[in-house]
């Protein structure tokens, strides 16, 4: 495996399921991140561990749980979502230097449904 | 806060030049992107460019970048039929994060 990959690619869950999703980056990077990407929205960053701290988007609500037990996984707990909550989850991972950014290489997505 | 703003549909023949436009209003990014977001699939890097720079070429793309003005911009050259995906404006300032423009989407016609 290459790059960042990303399970499952589709999800379908009902309101009250848990379920989680999957993220795994092979680049030997320090940093990863959760968006989410919504139909004519921007992508919204909704969590970021760097160098082993996590940094959260405090807008995300608590019915989204990430979870990164080392530098190349990352995961999304997800629990009695809503139905806006259907969208492209994106991970991504980047190799953080002294607080700078450099670029990040995104998975191809989990595509989830709530029904 | 942040804000990143772009047109959100574009239409070229095939052959001519694409152009993509964004704004930024971070005056201390240090970072600027482009991402191409091909359907089903996930963000892929295209180029940046440092704030420092004004111009950028790689093959096909050119990036100018306007600081004055916070303009960024992306031209492609001869754009094929598999150009036609989402690209992605982003700027990283001092706060160590990303910001995306809601993308614009290149439609390629023969």
């Amino acid at each position: 495996e290459t790059g960042v990959t990303q399970t499952p690619r589709h999800l379908v869950m009902g309101m009250t399921n848990k379920k989680s999703l999957k993220c795994e980056q092979h680049l030997g990077h320090n940093a990863m991140y959760w968006y989410k990407q919504s139909a004519k929205k921007p992508l919204e960053l909704m969590f970021v561990y760097s160098l082993e701290e996590r940094v959260e988007n405090n807008s995300v609500p608590s019915r989204f749980s990430p979870e990164c037990p080392n530098s190349s996984h990352l995961f999304l707990h997800l629990h009695t979502l809503q139905p806006e909550d259907s969208a492209l989850y994106l991970c991504a991972s980047s190799q953080v230097f002294k607080g700078d950014l450099a670029y990040q290489f995104f998975g191809p997505g989990t595509r989830l449904t709530v029904l | 806060g942040e804000d990143v703003e772009q047109s959100l549909f574009l239409s070229v023949r095939e052959g001519d030049s694409s152009v993509i436009n964004c704004t930024y209003t971070d005056s201390s990014s240090t970072y600027l992107y482009w991402y191409k977001q091909e359907p089903g699939a996930g963000l892929q890097l295209l180029t940046y460019i440092f704030s420092n720079m004004d111009m950028k070429q790689d093959q096909r793309l050119t990036v100018l970048l306007n600081k004055k003005d916070k303009h960024l911009s992306l031209r492609i050259a001869d754009t094929q039929t598999g150009d036609s995906a989402i690209y992605f404006c982003a700027e990283a300032g001092t706060a160590s994060k990303l910001t995306f423009g809601t993308g614009t989407r290149l439609q390629v016609t023969l």
